[in-house]
């Protein structure tokens, strides 16, 4: 079935760090992928997605290629602020349809 | 954006008694939406999708007479937990989608304590 793996965390870096957290996926054709946000205490939050093969998926200074080649949608940012300090999920959309399969979530502290 | 409605953000009940969660889309309507369980550190684990007009389709292990989902309408879903026990401390998490494929849009959660 599909599946979507992440780099385990957490990862910590100072502010304006350059940021990567690798995602993989296995998945049959090329479903939508999307990467959600997770603030402490709130719900998730749609951060960025690439709905094909080669689009660029980017917000918030935040960017993610949909590489097909190599099954991957690494989440990437220049420079990290103390307030990207979250958890970070990976996701395809599956089916076709509604359902979502999330990967583990990385932790990422940011520090002053 | 799109915006879901989680109520209440936060609960606490006794061993046994019943609760039961709200997940409203406000400014779309959403023919199905998803329930999830979040342990400390951990992943979403999805409990149950639930489809407008008909009998929610639960995932493997979750006890569909503890966890009832009722949605009655395409911008509302009901989760109760009967009978609460400590072990179902968790954090629920909503979420829904107006078309398929689209980004799902969460609930802000809801922490379950029993004591």
């Amino acid at each position: 079935g599909n599946s979507v793996t992440q780099m385990e965390g957490p990862v910590t870096l100072s502010e304006e760090a350059f940021l990567t957290i690798n995602c993989t996926y296995t998945a049959t054709g090329y479903p939508p992928l999307f990467w959600y946000v997770q603030y402490p205490g709130e719900g998730l939050q749609l951060l960025l997605k690439a709905t094909k093969a080669d689009d660029k998926g980017s917000n918030k200074g935040f960017e993610a290629t949909y590489r097909k080649e190599t099954t991957s949608f690494h989440l990437e940012k220049g420079s990290v602020q103390v307030s990207d300090s979250a958890v970070y999920f990976c996701a395809l959309s599956e089916g076709g349809g509604f359902k979502t399969i999330f990967g583990a979530g990385t932790r990422l502290f940011v520090k002053a | 954006g799109a915006v879901v409605s989680q109520h209440p953000s936060w609960v606490i009940c006794k061993s046994g008694t019943s609760v039961k969660i709200e997940c409203r889309s406000l400014d779309f309507q959403a023919t199905t939406m998803f329930w999830y369980r979040q342990f400390p550190k951990q992943s979403l684990m999805l409990m149950a999708t639930s489809n407008e007009g008909s009998k929610a389709t639960y995932e493997q292990g979750v006890e569909k007479d503890k966890f009832l989902i009722n949605h009655a309408s395409l911008t509302l879903s009901t989760l109760t937990v009967t009978s609460a026990h400590p072990e179902d401390s968790s954090f629920y998490i909503c979420s829904a989608s107006g078309t398929a494929n689209s980004p799902l849009h969460f609930g802000n959660g809801t922490r379950l304590t029993v004591t």
